[in-house]
């Protein structure tokens, strides 16, 4: 049980556009989800918390107008990363909670 | 707010050695303290957690200590395996499981030759 998937696993954009990456718990229901940045050979880095029917929470630092929450139900969270430019290069990790925190297995974002 | 400190950054066994790694954190109100597994290009994989009200937790060669008088919890890894070389993260989390943000340590890269 408490698996996570992500879709999808990497995307390359053109500098400019705009990039949705869908984040979801498969066999449980999340009021709260979490997005996380991980730049290579880092730790993870909390970007913002999801949680379902109400706005995200954004941790300091992190543009909310840039990256976009909407958690609309129990088991589905969605960031979209708009306007993307290269330094947004990264790979993005969600993770969903029931008790402990399950991650899904990331997204490589790749902007051109 | 919480901080928490991982040790050591790289870590070299043979296989069949025991591996530890140890994190210290500073917020004494911390009760939760996961240990999660990531492979290259994978998502972080929960390993083995314990909360404060407990002193240790073992599942089969993956155990876990922590001490709240000196803030600090380890993961212990025996009779390692080629499988287990992966990057390991300790965390914290100052409430219960339920509501609080995970704090991460800087994470291990360990690597378990043949």
């Amino acid at each position: 049980g408490a698996v996570v998937s992500q879709h999808p696993s990497w995307v390359i954009c053109k500098s400019g556009t705009s990039v949705k990456i869908e984040c979801r718990s498969l066999d449980f229901q999340a009021t709260t989800m979490f997005w996380y940045r991980q730049f290579p050979k880092q730790s993870l880095m909390l970007m913002a918390t999801s949680n379902e029917g109400s706005k995200a929470t954004y941790e300091q630092g992190v543009e909310k107008d840039k990256f976009l929450i909407n958690h609309a139900s129990l088991t589905l969270s969605t960031l979209t990363v708009t306007s993307a430019h290269p330094e947004d290069s990264s790979f993005y990790i969600c993770s969903a909670r029931q008790e402990a925190q399950y991650f899904g297995p990331g997204t490589r974002l790749l902007v051109l | 707010g919480e901080n928490v400190e991982q040790h050591p950054s790289t870590l070299s066994v043979q296989e069949g050695d025991s591996a530890v790694i140890k994190c210290t954190y500073s917020d004494s109100a911390s009760n939760y303290f996961p240990w999660y597994k990531q492979e290259l290009g994978k998502g972080p994989q929960l390993i083995i957690d314990i909360r404060s009200n407990v002193g240790e937790k073992k599942d089969q060669r993956i155990a876990v200590t922590l001490n709240k008088t000196a803030k600090h919890f380890s993961l212990h890894i025996t009779e390692t395996q080629p499988e287990d070389s992966a990057v390991y993260f300790c965390a914290a989390v100052r409430g219960s499981s339920n509501t609080g943000k995970l704090i991460f340590g800087q994470g291990t890269t360990l690597q378990v030759k043949p």
